[in-house]
């Protein structure tokens, strides 16, 4: 079976210090795997996608996540948080055998001044 | 402009009152989806579509309908809306299903708000 596991359900951060939000996945297949931000009253928002083809995946706003399969994990990182990035973010996982998305349980960001 | 496009994206209404909730996507999608959201949960899947006149049941299909009568547009219907229904919505649409070209993400519509009293 697949699933999805955020660790953190939130995390709090201080404006400037690095952002750390941990995703771990199950399943039995290779997967594609995503992260997706979601401000208030809004749809999600694509931020990276894992290709297979590097396992350090570099997304928007200066977002990156790195695949480890021996760890089973898609844990996304910024070197510097910034206010604009307080939101909720989701990890998603897909394999090629099930017509469906696995969502983690969402990560609230918060951003301190 | 691609986008996903759902309306109302509010809607306060009665227990037992039929409603649908329109999904209209512009970019030739093959591979539609229902979520619903509610604090905690993250996103459960209600109904997806691999293409026209092609559906399945996602997790929580219980008290829902949908069709897929054109490839741009994917409604949800509740038949007899209840208060346990009472959550906020999200359309989706990829270009392909996961079984098709891998790594395709989805796009998702800003949602619709329903609250059945």
């Amino acid at each position: 079976a697949q699933s999805v596991t955020q660790l953190d359900s939130h995390v709090s951060v201080s404006e400037g210090t690095p952002v750390l939000l941990r995703c771990n996945y199950s399943s039995s297949y290779s997967p594609s795997l995503f992260w997706y931000v979601q401000h208030p009253n809004k749809g999600l928002q694509l931020l990276l996608k894992y290709t297979s083809a590097a396992t350090l995946v570099k997304g928007i706003n200066g977002f990156e996540a790195e695949f480890k399969k021996s760890e089973t994990s898609f844990h996304l990182t910024k070197p510097s948080a910034h206010m604009s990035d307080a939101a909720e973010y989701f990890c998603v996982v897909s394999v090629y055998n099930f017509n469906k998305f696995y969502f983690g349980s969402g990560t609230k960001l918060n951003v301190k001044p | 402009e691609a986008q996903v496009t759902q309306n109302p994206r509010y809607l306060i209404t009665v227990t037992g009152k039929k409603l649908t909730v329109t999904c209209s996507q512009n970019m030739n999608h093959e591979y539609m989806s229902w979520y619903r959201q509610d604090p905690g949960l993250g996103l459960r899947q209600i109904y997806y579509s691999m293409n026209v006149e092609v559906t399945d049941k996602g997790d929580v299909p219980e008290g829902y309908k949908v069709s897929r009568k054109e490839k741009r547009n994917f409604p949800l219907i509740l038949e007899s809306p209840s208060p346990n229904q009472t959550s906020l919505y999200f359309c989706a649409s990829s270009l392909s299903s996961p079984t098709g070209f891998s790594n395709q993400p989805q796009h998702f519509g800003d949602g619709t708000r329903l609250s059945i009293l």
